[in-house]
């Protein structure tokens, strides 16, 4: 069966700083992997996903996540962190190719400190 | 493209009584998919449909829970005789199914509270 962890349930930056948000997933089969945002108010939104292909993936508003699989993790950046960043993040995995079923983490709530 | 919709956006209830939540996927969709979501916790996968046809239920949907897209499009999640270990926010989703893996598109959710 699948699982993910999320490292931190909240972490907290200032404005500028390095973004890092950690995930680590376990899987049967070689994972398809996700990242979704959750503002206040909205829904889950996808940020980026590895499938197949190049490690090193780029999603929306500057966030990119690197598969590693010697250390099953799928850990997301970001250089530079605005106040826009603040919300949940959320890493997910799915091995299930045709339901497109998602197993997701507890979390992580970003907070950006200005 | 207006999104996924669902209502009633917040629904409070007392232990025993009965709720329905309404979920309208984006139109093309054929696919659709109920979440539950706790406090605290990531979404839980609960069920799917392919058009009219309920193709997965998880071992969290209980006998009291019971979910229908009877056109194939809009679907409906009954809870009933809600205990309080119901309260949660419950997602629904919904993608073309062809699209990109895990490219699952939320709606804002339907919180649940049980008195």
């Amino acid at each position: 069966a699948q699982s993910v962890t999320q490292l931190g349930s909240h972490v907290s930056v200032s404005e500028g700083a390095l973004v890092l948000l950690r995930c680590n997933y376990s899987s049967s089969v070689p994972p398809y992997l996700f990242w979704y945002v959750q503002y206040p108010n909205q829904g889950l939104q996808l940020l980026l996903k590895y499938t197949t292909g190049a490690t090193l993936v780029k999603g929306i508003n500057g966030f990119e996540a690197e598969f590693k699989k010697s250390e099953t993790s799928f850990h997301l950046t970001k250089p530079s962190a605005h106040m826009s960043d603040a919300a949940e993040y959320f890493c997910a995995v799915s091995d299930d190719r045709g339901a497109q079923k998602l197993v997701f983490g507890q979390g992580t709530r970003l907070t950006i400190n200005p | 493209d207006t999104g996924v919709s669902q209502n009633p956006r917040h629904k409070i209830t007392k232990r025993g009584q009965n709720v329905t939540f309404r979920c309208d996927p984006i139109s093309e969709h054929n696919r659709l998919y109920w979440y539950r979501q706790t406090l605290g916790q990531g979404p839980e996968f609960l069920t799917y449909f392919q058009n009219e046809a309920q193709l997965e239920k998880s071992r969290l949907l209980s006998d009291r829970f019971s979910a229908e897209r009877p056109k194939g499009s809009f679907s409906t999640l009954e809870i009933q005789r809600t205990e309080q270990g119901d309260s949660a926010m419950y997602l629904c989703a919904s993608s073309t199914g062809t699209g990109g893996p895990g490219e699952l598109f939320f709606g804002e959710g339907s919180r649940l509270t049980v008195l």
